[in-house]
């Protein structure tokens, strides 16, 4: 069973430009959660989607936003990087069947640079 | 709200030593925990978790217990190995589905041979 993928694995930008960072969910499940880890803030919650739906969003500017596809796939953006941008982000799925609803699995992560 | 406090590190031990991780939470209701594990350049992996009061999670040797009266969830190993180095998170979510989990800063552990 493929894990959680999330594409691209690295990527360097410039302050202003914009991101859009991608993850499949491993096959079944249908939550998808986004976090940002930074050496100074931690692991910190951005948004969690469920049927193309965000029951929650963290507290980030609206310069953070995602959605997710009918397939479950979903996609963040970063609009207008500045520098604190610069983090791994991180995306997590669940499959809420189990009742293990809250145990999410994650993905390697989208290291994201900005210059 | 929600919150996470686990001992800070790093820490640094000698293979076959005893391993703890304090970790204690605040939170409203009566939280799921969590221990996860991050090794260099991976994201992060479920290691255990204890879903009620009194419940002990275990995994490859790790074991932690839920502990309701002093809101803990140490984390402990009785005999680490070389391989064991990585950054532990200790997190907890809120069964009241607000769908995401709190961790806390994560404790570095390098185990030296």
């Amino acid at each position: 069973k493929a894990g959680v993928t999330q594409t691209p694995r690295y990527l360097i930008k410039t302050r202003g430009q914009q991101v859009t960072l991608s993850c499949s969910p491993i096959s079944g499940h249908r939550s998808v959660s986004w976090y940002q880890q930074t050496p100074g803030q931690g692991l910190q919650f951005l948004f969690e989607y469920f049927s193309e739906t965000q029951r929650n969003k963290g507290n980030f500017p609206g310069r953070f936003s995602g959605r997710q596809f009918s397939n479950s796939r979903s996609e963040m953006n970063v609009s207008t990087l500045e520098l604190g941008d610069s983090a791994l982000y991180l995306c997590a799925s669940s499959d809420l069947k189990t009742g293990d609803a809250n145990v999410l699995t994650f993905g390697a992560g989208s290291r994201l640079t900005v210059l | 709200g929600d919150s996470v406090t686990q001992m800070e590190g790093p820490v640094t031990l000698s293979e076959e030593a005893f391993l703890t991780i304090n970790c204690t939470y605040t939170a409203t209701g009566y939280p799921s925990l969590f221990w996860y594990v991050q090794y260099p350049g991976e994201g992060l992996q479920l290691l255990l978790k204890a879903t009620k009061a009194d419940d002990k999670g275990s995994n490859k040797g790790f074991e932690a217990t839920y502990r309701k009266e002093t809101t803990s969830f140490h984390l402990e190993k009785g005999s680490v190995q070389v391989s064991d180095s990585a950054v532990y998170f200790c997190a907890l979510s809120d069964p009241g589905g607000d769908y995401k989990l709190s961790f806390g800063a994560g404790t570095t552990v390098t185990v030296r041979a």
